[in-house]
């Protein structure tokens, strides 16, 4: 069965730092590209960060860039985002996603995990 | 700010069908790129419902079925169940902000 699973969100003050992982199971991991989605409370879904397969190139919302950091570690199925100088506007819960598609610019998210809740305040 | 507007409810009786739209620009649905529709019940994560515009994954029943046109694409549910109350979101790519977008929202009510 194929499984995400976040792990690393909690309470932190504003300008704080907190690092979320997200463990995979149950498909070939370094073969897809991953993605980060977050939802703030009783909003829409909002596009965070993403990371290529193989390649390893990145990708991040303009709200994010220069504060947020997505990497992965293919040898333990696992996908991180370091986040940076956090703002009470990233309260949000962050989702792990798996991509799918043929080409980057075309890619869905087809497997998400139940998400990690970060609150800064 | 969401660059793909949906209607924020739509809702009807059970067995009745509806349509939710979703609108873009020409820096992401008119610009080519493909189209794909979650649902999320609240209080769970969003799962995937229709993607590359008009597929649907295993296990989605054929009474959601999705289409583009132009600038635009939309959702349908046909024969609506009480299970299906939820909200919907559209998704694509944005070639402006060079990044993955959602559409506002749609919260589905059966009556």
């Amino acid at each position: 069965e194929v499984q995400l699973v976040e792990s690393g969100g909690g309470l932190v003050q504003p300008g704080g730092s907190l690092r979320l992982s997200c463990t995979a199971s149950g498909f070939t991991f370094s073969s897809y590209a991953m993605t980060w989605v977050r939802q703030a409370p009783g909003k829409g879904l909002e596009w965070v960060s993403a990371v290529g397969g193989s390649s390893g190139s990145t990708y991040y919302a303009e709200s994010v860039k220069g504060r947020f950091t997505v990497s992965r570690d293919n040898s333990k199925n696992t996908l991180f985002l370091q986040m940076n100088s956090l703002r009470a506007e990233d309260t949000a819960v962050y989702y792990c996603v798996k991509f799918r598609g043929l080409r980057i610019n075309y890619y869905y998210m087809d497997v998400w995990g139940k998400g990690t809740t970060v609150i800064v305040s | 700010q969401s660059v793909l507007t949906q209607p924020p409810s739509v809702s009807g009786a059970p067995g009745q069908g509806i349509t939710i739209s979703c609108t873009g620009s020409s820096s992401n649905i008119g610009a080519g790129y493909d189209v794909h529709w979650y649902q999320q019940v609240p209080g769970t994560a969003p799962k995937l419902l229709i993607f590359v515009n008009t597929n649907r994954p295993s296990g989605v029943p054929d009474r959601f079925s999705g289409s583009k046109s132009g600038t635009s694409a939309s959702l349908a549910i046909t024969g609506l169940q009480a299970e299906d109350e939820a909200d919907y979101y559209c998704q694509s790519y944005d070639s402006s902000l060079s990044g993955y977008v959602f559409g506002t929202g749609t919260k589905v009510t059966v009556l």
